[in-house]
């Protein structure tokens, strides 16, 4: 079984700082690692994903993650935050073949002005 | 091209009723999945259907059950309703089974009373 471990439930941060929601999973086979966010009263939006290849992913609103195998690891960032970021965050995690995920328990990123 | 789309948003039923969610996936999408989610416990997985089929399943009592058409649409239903059933439910649908990203909808509030 798989197990995602999200350690801040809840990040601060100032606009326009840097960022970083860390993210770590569990398992004893290979694994395909996601974030999602969640905005309010909405689902939730896949950010990025990585499958294999290159182990530093990229979003389109210019957040990246990088699959770390051997510190188990799949942290967020990003260098410069917005307001309009404020959201929850989920790192999910699914063995390959599957596409049942496994998800942590989310980080609010807070960010003010 | 339109995305998941769960209906009702929300319900308010009463406890010992019954309820049911529906769920319709992005065209073209085979897979959906269905998930909870609560403050304390999180998103959990309830379960996945596949061309009609039940995939697989989380560790949900008897009293929540599923169902796919032959046209991909999906309901689940909850029987004997507890007031720790009240949750977010969220319905998610891919393309195919195996590690394609989730599509999330914006889910169904039920408020057990």
């Amino acid at each position: 079984a798989q197990s995602v471990t999200q350690l801040d439930s809840q990040v601060p941060v100032f606009e326009e700082a840097p960022v970083e929601l860390r993210c770590n999973y569990s398992s004893s086979v290979s694994v395909y690692l996601f974030w999602y966010v969640q905005y309010p009263n909405q689902g939730l939006q896949l950010l990025l994903k990585y499958l294999s290849g290159s182990t530093l992913v990229k979003s389109i609103n210019g957040f990246e993650a990088e699959f770390n195998k051997s510190q188990t690891s799949f942290h967020l960032r990003k260098p410069s935050v917005h307001i309009s970021d404020t959201a929850e965050y989920f790192c999910a995690v699914t063995r390959s073949g599957y596409s049942t995920l496994t998800f942590g328990k989310g980080t609010m990123l807070l960010v003010s002005p | 091209k339109a995305g998941v789309t769960q209906t009702p948003r929300y319900l308010i039923k009463t406890r010992g009723q019954q309820v049911t969610l529906s769920c319709s996936p992005i065209s073209g999408h085979r897979s959906v999945s269905w998930y909870q989610q609560t403050p304390g416990q999180g998103l959990q997985f309830l379960f996945e259907y596949f061309s009609e089929t039940q995939r697989n399943k989380g560790n949900f009592p008897g009293r929540f059950s599923g169902r796919q058409f032959s046209n991909s649409r999906s309901e689940m239903n909850v029987s004997t309703l507890e007031l720790g059933d009240s949750a977010l439910y969220l319905c998610a649908s891919s393309l195919v089974v195996d590690n394609s990203p989730l599509h999330f909808g914006n889910g169904t509030r039920l408020t057990v009373t």
